[in-house]
């Protein structure tokens, strides 16, 4: 069964600190996605990157990055000198396409606060 | 539009009340999802239709709880003798193919609360 993991429930950080956010999934397919997505006070969610499981080369996005491990099962988020305007709840969250017929479970996400 | 918009944003159900949630894709959009999202956790999947076909109701809770796209274009989710645990934020995504692990883009959401 599929399943993803946020452990950190609540993050506070300073401004223009660094922070990273932890995901573990657990999968039995070879063939899978990651993705991240955030979710401002609003409520909707704003995909913020995709990931399968054949490429794990890190990816930099301006303040974000991410550091796929197979090895350790881990998807991890780090916002590089954060700004109060990243304060949102962020989603983990893991498809398989072959065996679950690519519906997407979700972490139950992690509350970024970033104070000025 | 350009976005997922999704009506109406807030509704207040009497137990035992039908209701019905609506949700616009953007314009083309081949897949549609439905997700329930409690407070405090994630979007848990509800249900996936490819066009008008409903390919995929496995996340339905229980049989009050219905979709339909009939034009492949619009949703609607119906929920029927609405249930206090129904409370929760309903979300609707859009993605541009039938490849369901395809970028899925949200919608606002429908903050039902039933009393």
């Amino acid at each position: 069964a599929q399943k993803v993991t946020q452990a950190q429930t609540e993050i506070s950080v300073v401004e223009k600190e660094d922070v990273t956010l932890d995901c573990v999934y657990e999968t039995r397919d070879t063939t899978y996605y990651l993705f991240w997505y955030k979710q401002p006070p609003s409520g909707e969610l704003v995909f913020l990157i995709r990931r399968n499981s054949f490429d794990e080369q890190n990816e930099i996005s301006g303040r974000y990055s991410w550091n796929f491990q197979k090895s350790t099962s881990s998807f991890n988020f780090t916002i590089t000198a954060s700004q109060v305007v990243d304060s949102a709840v962020y989603f983990c969250a893991l498809s398989e396409p072959n065996t679950n017929a690519g519906k997407s479970t979700f972490g139950d996400g992690t509350t970024l606060t970033v104070k000025p | 539009g350009a976005g997922v918009s999704q009506s109406p944003r807030y509704k207040v159900a009497k137990r035992g009340q039908d209701v019905a949630l609506r949700c616009d894709p953007i314009s083309g959009h081949v897949s549609l999802f439905w997700y329930q999202q409690a407070l405090g956790q994630g979007p848990e999947f509800l249900t996936y239709f490819q066009n008008e076909a409903q390919l995929d109701k496995s996340g339905l809770p229980s049989d009050r709880f219905f979709a339909e796209r009939p034009e492949g274009s619009v949703s609607t989710l119906k929920i029927q003798r609405t249930q206090q645990e129904d409370s929760a934020v309903y979300l609707c995504a859009s993605s541009p193919t039938s490849g369901r692990v395809d970028t899925q883009y949200f919608g606002p959401g429908t903050r039902l609360t039933v009393l």
